[in-house]
């Protein structure tokens, strides 16, 4: 079974500040991880994803996260927010294992401000 | 990168129809495509996989005579909502996986807003 969990509902921060998005993720499974971005009225766009290897992954648009297997947590991070980063970002977890058997448990979601 | 289509983007349909949305992976054929649906500020629930030449696999509360799933080919799938009510209005998503040995490999559609009146 897997679940994941978004702290904050809501985040708020200034052009040019940080962007935190808190992920964590409940797995009996090794693990796979992503971060998506939905703009209104938009499907899902993949900003990044864990899979194996380097725990520090890059994605699109300057964001990166972390997976920290000690903490199962893939936290999001940007370091200095734009005003087009505004939308709702899910975390999402899937199993490893080949097949097509393998479906996507989301986060309930952040939905990310940025404040002039 | 893969892309995947949905049709159509936007519905508005009377009490009582049926609505059919399509969903396609463009370049690419996919065995299994996910129907999700996402009421408004909520998350993606997942509704269905959807196998090629198989009968979909519906999740737990989901009505498959509600809810018409038809993957007829390795390209598309298709989602048809039988006698619609007001509360079958919601966003739907399709996704596709682009290679089936890989989990990391699914792509989303843009989704369709389905408005019943």
């Amino acid at each position: 079974a897997q679940s994941v969990t978004q702290l904050g509902s809501h985040v708020s921060v200034s052009e040019g500040a940080l962007v935190l998005l808190r992920c964590n993720y409940s797995s009996s499974v090794p693990p796979y991880l992503f971060w998506y971005v939905q703009y209104p009225n938009q499907g899902l766009q993949l900003l990044l994803k864990y899979t194996t290897g380097a725990t520090l992954v890059k994605g699109i648009n300057g964001f990166e996260a972390e997976f920290k297997k000690s903490e199962t947590s893939f936290h999001l991070t940007k370091p200095s927010a734009h005003m087009s980063d505004a939308a709702e970002y899910f975390c999402a977890v899937s199993g490893i294992y080949t097949g097509g058997g393998n479906k996507l448990t989301f986060g309930t979601g952040t939905q990310l401000k940025v404040e002039l | 990168g893969a892309v995947v289509s949905q049709h159509p983007s936007r519905v508005i349909c009377k009490s009582g129809t049926s609505v059919k949305i399509e969903c396609r992976s463009l370049d690419f054929q996919a065995t299994t495509m996910f129907w999700y649906r996402q009421f408004p500020k909520q998350s993606l629930m997942l509704m269905a996989t959807s196998n090629e030449g198989s009968k979909a696999t519906y999740e737990q509360g989901v009505e498959k005579d509600k809810f018409l799933i038809n993957h007829a080919s390795l390209t598309l799938s298709t989602l048809t909502v039988t006698s619609a009510h007001p509360e079958d209005s919601s966003f739907y998503i399709c996704s596709a996986f682009a290679d089936r040995g890989f989990p990391d490999t699914q792509y989303f559609g843009p989704g369709t807003r389905l408005t019943v009146l």
